[in-house]
């Protein structure tokens, strides 16, 4: 079964940093997600793309935060500059083709970020 | 904006019983409810998901009901097995055009043999 994949599963980064998160949705899937968790937690949305633009963010994705799909099959979180609250669990989401009444979106491994 | 209730936060069963998670949410538009099964450390797994124009769903040992004029739904699994003890997450969204899934607080579910 294919499965949505993530790098690295584990990021260690200094504070003020730039961060990138990779992922490669399923591939004939149209709508990207990504998600944060917090330790303990809920998942949290921060931003969902489709057809090369962002559809929608979270008051979480602020300028700080950016999303990119440079290629065919990669699509990529990136934080500016990182503080210590942005330490959490990403996890990129995809989802088929959305009509016809909700697709579920499946989820990637993630990627633990832990900002010292 | 968007919320989702989740209870209880924490239930323990023994094998064999069976446990009940409940949700209720905000936005009367939404329409898709997906449940998620969550291992420590693991990503979060579809179960079972049911769409507005249906009541209840099943598969197996799972159930979903949904009352939509109650904005309230519920996720029923019978004869618990030690393997269904994790982090169980509802979730709520508008299924059209890819729109995010706004997630409950989780249930940690201990199964005990």
């Amino acid at each position: 079964e294919p499965e949505v994949t993530q790098t690295p599963s584990h990021q260690v980064t200094q504070m003020g940093q730039e961060v990138i998160l990779r992922c490669v949705p399923i591939s004939n899937h149209l709508y990207f997600y990504w998600y944060r968790q917090i330790l303990g937690q809920k998942v949290e949305f921060l931003v969902s793309f489709y057809n090369n633009e962002i559809s929608e963010k979270s008051e979480i994705f602020d300028d700080q935060f950016s999303v990119e799909r440079p290629d065919g099959s990669n699509f990529t979180l990136k934080i500016r500059s990182t503080k210590l609250e942005d330490s959490a669990m990403y996890f990129c989401a995809s989802k088929d083709f959305p009509f016809g009444g909700g697709q579920p979106q499946h989820f990637g491994d993630g990627t633990r970020l832990s900002i010292l | 904006g968007e919320n989702v209730e989740q209870h209880p936060s924490t239930l323990s069963v023994q094998e064999g019983d069976s446990a009940v998670i409940k949700c209720t949410y905000s936005d009367s538009a939404s329409n898709y409810f997906p449940w998620y099964k969550q291992e420590l450390g693991k990503r979060p797994q579809l179960i079972i998901d049911i769409r507005s124009n249906v009541g209840e769903k099943k598969d197996q040992r799972i159930a979903v009901t949904l009352n939509k004029t109650a904005k309230h739904f519920s996720l029923h699994i019978t004869e618990t097995q030690p393997e269904d003890s994790a982090v169980y997450f509802c979730a709520a969204s508008r299924a059209e055009y890819g729109n995010k899934l706004v997630f409950g607080a989780g249930t940690i579910l201990r199964v005990k043999s």
